[in-house]
């Protein structure tokens, strides 16, 4: 197990409700990105937090929000939820400190329904 | 342009064989990593092994190797003795630029899913 815990498992939404997901990150590593992978596909990038800030998004709308916390955790939050909305979300954290390896260790993912 | 291309859908190995899943690449930059992933159907991405575009020998984890050829951008996954845990699928995954550059997400292929028989 990769130490990296999210929360809930599944969830059952309706279109144009808003959605939060969590993501506690390994201990000792510094960045938080999150991914969506629909049915059927590779993982595609949403967003990285970096030491509480964002730093560096994918090709998603503004409704797709996220924060990290000071103990490195994250959030991230889906607003006006869409039925393409629906898909696996995966968090990842790492370490980014200077030359190492930055290898992303994801967690369980939670699994969103959007109806 | 497809930045990571994984050209098999599906692939089947016998069990306690060898199988390679092949990965090609497409960057101009220069400093970039590779990594391959396991997904079983729970859904967990599980890292396998890493490459780093400077590294000079082909990375090896255990039963995991990386055939890493950098002038064909093709970096393909071995794994050898294949068990039957190991069926699952596959993703390449390609982060650009340097370690500590902005926003070092993954951009990851479709992916192959492997079948081990007994």
């Amino acid at each position: 197990e990769t130490g990296v815990t999210q929360s809930p498992t599944h969830l059952i939404k309706t279109r144009g409700q808003q959605v939060t997901l969590r993501c506690s990150s390994q201990s000792g590593h510094n960045t938080v990105s999150w991914y969506q992978q629909a049915l059927g596909q590779g993982p595609q990038f949403i967003f990285q937090y970096y030491r509480e800030e964002e730093n560096g998004r994918g090709n998603f709308p503004p409704r797709f929000s996220g924060l990290q916390f000071p103990n490195y955790s994250s959030e991230l939050n889906v607003n006006a939820l869409e039925l393409d909305d629906s898909a696996l979300y995966l968090c990842a954290s790492s370490l980014v400190a200077g030359r190492d390896t930055d290898t992303q260790y994801f967690g369980p993912g939670t699994r969103l329904t959007v109806l | 342009a497809q930045k990571i291309t994984q050209t098999q859908p599906g692939m089947f190995v016998q069990e306690k064989e060898a199988v390679t899943l092949d990965c090609t690449y497409d960057t101009s930059d220069p400093s970039y990593g590779l990594f391959w992933y396991k997904q079983p159907s729970s859904g967990e991405m599980i890292f396998l092994i890493y490459q780093g575009s400077y590294d000079q020998q082909n990375a090896t984890e255990g039963r995991y190797s990386l055939n890493f050829q950098k002038a064909r951008k093709s970096a393909n996954l071995v794994i050898s003795a294949s068990q039957l845990g190991d069926s699952a699928m596959y993703f390449c995954a390609m982060r650009e630029g340097p370690v500590w550059g902005y926003g070092n997400k993954l951009v990851f292929g479709a992916g192959t899913i492997l079948r081990v028989k007994s």
